[in-house]
């Protein structure tokens, strides 16, 4: 029972342009959100992340929006950068439990 | 740098032969995880510690084992590795809260 679904496996966007990275959930409890990114040979590391008293959270370039009624959140990347070619994971969490990931999206910008 | 290590950073062991994984981390989480990545599939939690509680996920193999002799070290044991163990093996840390910090992983090889 896949809880958490990226049903895109790959995205390939142009430098300088929007990205756009979904992700779905079926667990009503998740409260919490968290993008990860994936280079390869590395582990994933923390990006950004929403709770679900929120519909929006912008970190620079990066900004996670949640709408919990179609239980989709999405990462939003803009201007894209070539170094942000990785893989990227959408995880949720509910009340603090452990972390539920994705199967994740290949993001590949070109220059 | 406070940081999550994982050493070896990839492992080769022959089918049968019990292999062990380590994992360090100098940012003095009481949470440490064991997750398990297959290609192209999310991350899979197999235990994890709270302090020195061990939480197993009721879908982890009886294969694997895990130990943290201190806070600081976290050591996963492959007692009969088989072929389809073969993947990436994360280990994360956090600090009671959701945004894990991960190691870069090690890749174990089963031959």
């Amino acid at each position: 029972d896949q809880q958490v679904k990226q049903n895109s496996p790959s995205l390939s966007v142009q430098e300088g342009r929007i990205s756009i990275l979904n992700c779905d959930y079926t667990n009503s409890m998740f409260d919490y959100f968290l993008w990860y990114k994936k280079y390869p040979a590395e582990g994933p590391t923390f990006l950004i992340s929403i709770s679900s008293i929120k519909d929006k959270n912008e970190d620079g370039r990066f900004t996670v929006f949640l709408n919990k009624s179609a239980k989709h959140l999405s990462l939003h990347i803009v201007p894209s950068q070539p170094g942000d070619s990785a893989v990227y994971f959408c995880a949720a969490s509910a009340s603090g439990s452990r972390l539920t990931f994705g199967e994740g999206t290949q993001l590949t910008v070109n220059p | 740098d406070a940081m999550v290590i994982q050493n070896p950073r990839y492992q080769v062991t022959q089918f049968g032969k019990p292999v062990t994984l380590s994992c360090s981390q100098t940012l003095n989480h009481n949470v440490m995880y064991w997750y398990q990545q297959k290609s192209s599939q999310a991350p899979k939690l197999l235990f994890h510690y709270y302090d020195k509680d061990f939480n197993n996920e009721a879908d982890t193999p009886d294969n694997f084992q895990s130990r943290r002799p201190n806070t600081s070290f976290c050591f996963l044991d492959i007692r009969s590795p088989g072929l389809g163990d073969a993947a990436m093996y994360l280990c994360a840390t956090s600090r009671d809260t959701l945004a894990v910090d991960f190691g870069p992983g090690t890749r174990l090889t089963v031959t």
